[in-house]
């Protein structure tokens, strides 16, 4: 049973458009919600993170928005450049943090020209 | 900046044959994590550590995995024996308290033939 969801494997998008990923949870004890970037042969990076208690964080062209009673999160990424082509997992974790993450499958991003 | 390092970066073995990752966190963090990659999924969390004790490893196959950390620094994860099933890219991570933002190694690919 997945608890974190990425329905989208692909996601082509125009270099200098917004690229919009998004992300579903089930385990409503789920309370801490991280985007991660990970590169062919690389491991995973941290991109952004959101509390339970706030349905928005920005840090610069990245901002992720959450729907707790959807239960649902997406990552917004303006404008995108070609250095954003990467597979972005979506995460989460219970106790804040505490809990060890529960990764989704991943979404690679692609950003034409 | 300070770097989770991960070694070897790349594995081959044959099944049956018994075989050890390690993983040199980041200085002063605390808490360690083992997740494993399958091609085409997400991250899945192995065995997290607090210091030198385990504070989850329900999804460590205890009858062939095994991973330590003695002196709550440097860790190692072994597999014996290996199965084709394993192959796959073991990931280190480390955060400087449980529910802190997590950073990974770059991880082993493992190969078994």
């Amino acid at each position: 049973d997945q608890q974190v969801k990425q329905n989208s494997p692909s996601l082509s998008v125009q270099e200098g458009r917004i690229s919009i990923l998004n992300c579903d949870y089930t385990n409503s004890m789920f309370d801490y919600f991280l985007w991660y970037k990970k590169y062919p042969a690389e491991g995973p990076t941290f991109l952004i993170s959101i509390s339970s208690i706030k349905d928005k964080n920005e840090d610069g062209r990245f901002t992720v928005f959450l729907n707790k009673s959807a239960k649902h999160l997406s990552l917004h990424i303006v404008p995108s450049q070609p250095g954003d082509s990467a597979v972005y997992f979506c995460a989460a974790s219970g106790r804040r943090g505490a809990d060890g993450l529960t990764f989704g499958k991943g979404t690679h991003l692609i950003i034409q020209p | 900046e300070a770097e989770v390092a991960q070694s070897p970066r790349y594995k081959i073995t044959e099944k049956s044959q018994a075989v050890a990752f390690w993983c040199d966190p980041i200085s002063g963090h605390a808490t360690l994590y083992w997740y494993r990659q399958i091609l085409g999924q997400g991250p899945e969390l192995l065995v997290q550590f607090q210091d030198e004790s385990v504070v989850d490893d329900s999804q460590l196959p205890k009858d062939r995995f095994s991973a330590e950390r003695l002196k709550g620094v440097d860790s190692t994860l072994k597999i014996q024996p290996a199965e084709l099933g394993d192959s796959a890219m073991y990931l280190c991570a480390s955060s400087l308290v449980a529910g802190g933002k997590l950073f990974f190694g770059s991880g082993t690919q493992l190969s078994v033939l």
